[in-house]
């Protein structure tokens, strides 16, 4: 358990809402990502952190937005969520102790409608 | 970039009977390795990684991977299914920047009795 939650857990909303997911960790690694998974492509990285206020984009990042403002959150928002964007998102931290391996938070059910 | 294929995106097996879920990888560098497994409504779990400690790499839950250079392989195996393998089952690869990790589209192990 590397001490990661995610919230909210499940999330509905509809097209054009602006949508926050939130990742925690309580265990002060310096590295954090944002994952999309969907059938067929395995998961896809989004944006990642590598310490407050420092924020590099990933594989999708078109339509998201991150930002970390302390050590232990690393929030993702979607300014306006389209039907493309209904997937599962997952949070993960590279573990301090082991630089080269991620662990993962249990993941965020987004739909839109 | 580095990238994953993983072969068969399902794959069925007696319990008591032999695991192998293939996974071919492209690196223009020494690759990092991992198998990761997911449960239902879960997040991933770490199964076991190669960092070219050894080409051999055991894992948790009795599974072990074998890393082949000349076929740029990295199958997963278990001697034995249990039904509590039955699970979602992924091999990622990054590279010199651990913050490219890519994975593959993901192999779902079916155990029957």
């Amino acid at each position: 358990d590397a001490g990661i939650t995610q919230s909210p857990r499940h999330k509905v909303t509809e097209t054009g809402t602006p949508v926050t997911l939130r990742c925690h960790q309580t265990e002060n690694h310096r590295y954090m990502y944002w994952y999309r998974q969907d059938p067929g492509h395995g998961l896809r990285l989004i944006h990642y952190s590598y310490g407050v206020k420092d924020t590099d984009k990933g594989e999708v990042s078109d339509g998201y937005s991150v930002s970390r403002s302390k050590t232990e959150d690393f929030l993702l928002t979607l300014e306006s969520a389209t039907s493309s964007q209904t997937s599962v998102y997952f949070c993960a931290i590279m573990s301090s102790g082991s630089t080269d391996t991620q662990y993962f938070g249990p993941g965020t059910r987004l739909t839109v409608l | 970039a580095q990238s994953v294929t993983q072969l068969g995106s399902h794959v069925s097996v007696s319990e008591g009977a032999l695991v192998l879920l293939r996974c071919n990888y492209s690196s223009s560098v020494p690759p990092y390795l991992f198998w990761y497994v997911q449960y239902p409504n879960q997040g991933l779990q770490l199964l076991l990684k190669y960092t070219s400690a050894a080409t051999l790499v055991k894992g948790i839950n009795g599974f072990e991977a074998e890393f082949k250079k000349s076929e740029t392989s990295f199958h997963l195996t278990k001697p034995s299914a249990h039904m509590r393998d039955a699970a979602e089952y992924f091999c990622a690869v990054s590279g010199d920047n651990n913050n490219d990790m890519r994975f593959g589209a993901g192999t779902r192990l079916t155990v029957k009795p």
